[in-house]
């Protein structure tokens, strides 16, 4: 079981409010990442990060925004949730480069805005 | 440029039977391969990974992967299914200069009793 841990798991919000995912790791590693995902489709890379103080924005265009202050800590931030947003966020982290890159999960956010 | 297909987005198959969820993949270099598992309502799982070396890589819950170079092709098998064995399935992969891992769409596995 890998220890990286998503709070909340469910979080239903209405149209405006400002909202934080957490996702927090234990295991020390260097980069992490933040996927979205719809229903029973395929995962779309949103933001990730090569270490502390290290943010890039994915494949998928997001109106979100991360931060990394802590090797641990890679919390997802909307300023203004809209039900667009609706959908499960997935966070993941990785040890490195290449062959080391297997990625371990989070169990996801699923967020619906109202 | 690399991408990572799964021509299937639902396989069935009976239990006690044989099963195989394709990939396929288009990197420049060589290629790193990862098959993971979605359960519902959980976040993905390692199950197995192709570096280099043996083309038949063994992983987790009993799954296999072959590698297959001429085909760029890197099918998920397992001999013998399961009911618990029912879930999303993702190919991803990534070659030495990238990055980034990018994942296939997905193939929704059902095991029928």
């Amino acid at each position: 079981e890998a220890d990286i841990y998503q709070t909340p798991r469910y979080l239903v919000i209405g149209t405006g409010k400002k909202i934080t995912l957490e996702c927090s790791q234990t295991m020390g590693h260097d980069k992490m990442y933040w996927y979205q995902q719809d229903p029973g489709m395929e995962l779309h890379l949103i933001h990730y990060s090569y270490g502390v103080n290290s943010t890039e924005k994915g494949d998928l265009s997001s109106e979100s925004t991360v931060s990394r202050i802590r090797t641990e800590h890679f919390p997802l931030t909307l300023e203004s949730a809209r039900p667009s947003h609706t959908s499960q966020y997935l966070c993941a982290s990785s040890v490195g480069w290449g062959a080391k890159d297997t990625q371990y999960f989070g169990p996801g956010t699923r967020l619906t805005v109202l | 440029a690399q991408s990572v297909a799964q021509p299937e987005d639902q396989v069935n198959v009976a239990e006690g039977n044989p099963l195989t969820v394709k990939c396929t993949y288009s990197v420049s270099g060589n290629p790193y391969l990862f098959w993971y598992v979605q359960y519902p309502n959980r976040g993905l799982q390692f199950l197995l990974k192709y570096i280099t070396g043996d083309n038949l890589v063994k992983g987790s819950y009993g799954f296999e992967a072959e590698f297959n170079k001429s085909q760029t092709s890197f099918h998920l098998k397992k001999p013998s299914a399961l009911v618990s064995d029912s879930a999303m399935y993702f190919c991803a992969g990534l070659s030495g200069g990238y990055q980034k891992v990018t994942f296939g769409t997905g193939t929704k596995l059902q095991v029928i009793p």
